[in-house]
């Protein structure tokens, strides 16, 4: 079952603004990490957040967590059409004393980037 | 390249017919996961393993699908008597895990398997 959920389902901007997605999931996570997906390629590990953390930079990249209300946000500041891709959430769940590491993914957010 | 690879990356098949998909995780990495992912969706996990004990298995995981993680290097998917309802991509990762705070985990590109 998908735990994340992301909004926007699909999210289209010009060159240089910014893209803000959102995640929500449902359980208690150990982290939460956010994958790139070009069109019919494989995923590309973008930033891991901790549950203890709150918030994470890397490069242009930004993201949030927040885990009273059990969400994240990934914001991608001066977007570039090289930018467009499909972008997943996925999270980490605590599994207590049991290391499971496997992931829950969301559905995901399309962004398309017009030059 | 020291990434995750996967092979073959395009593999159409009968229905009927059993298929093999290779894994080769990055070397150092302790744990390897396998995932299917359909068109418009998030990838699914399906099993994993750590080292070479196949730890968990997804109820997504019928009788028809194995894997194998041999000496705990890479990692094969075999999927018997192939259906077309097994037609998706199916994704390999690895990461190296230990102690509380779980590690980032690294995509293959991804088998994309058509069954007609």
């Amino acid at each position: 079952s998908q735990q994340g959920e992301e909004d926007p389902q699909a999210l289209s901007i010009q060159e240089g603004e910014n893209a803000t997605m959102n995640c929500s999931y449902k359980t208690s996570i150990n982290n939460l990490q956010w994958y790139r997906q070009n069109s019919g390629r494989g995923l590309v590990h973008l930033i891991l957040i901790r549950s203890n953390e709150r918030e994470k930079h890397s490069g242009r990249l930004r993201v949030t967590l927040d885990t009273s209300k059990k969400s994240s946000s990934l914001l991608i500041t001066a977007s570039r059409a090289a930018d467009t891709a499909s972008y997943f959430c996925a999270t980490d769940q605590d599994a207590g004393g049991t290391s499971y590491g496997k992931l829950t993914f969301g559905q995901g957010t399309i962004l398309t980037v017009h030059p | 390249d020291t990434g995750v690879s996967q092979d073959p990356r395009h593999k159409i098949t009968k229905r009927g017919q059993n298929v093999t998909f290779r894994c080769d995780p990055i070397s150092e990495h302790n744990r390897l996961y396998w995932y299917r992912q359909t068109l418009g969706q998030g990838p699914e996990f399906l099993t994993y393993f750590q080292n070479e004990a196949q730890l968990e298995k997804s109820r997504l995981l019928s009788d028809r699908f194995s894997a194998e993680r041999p000496k705990g290097s890479f990692s094969t998917l075999e999927i018997q008597r192939t259906e077309q309802g097994d037609s998706a991509m199916y994704l390999c990762a690895s990461s190296l895990t230990s102690g509380f705070w779980r590690a980032e985990a690294f995509f293959g590109q991804g088998t994309r398997l058509t069954v007609v």
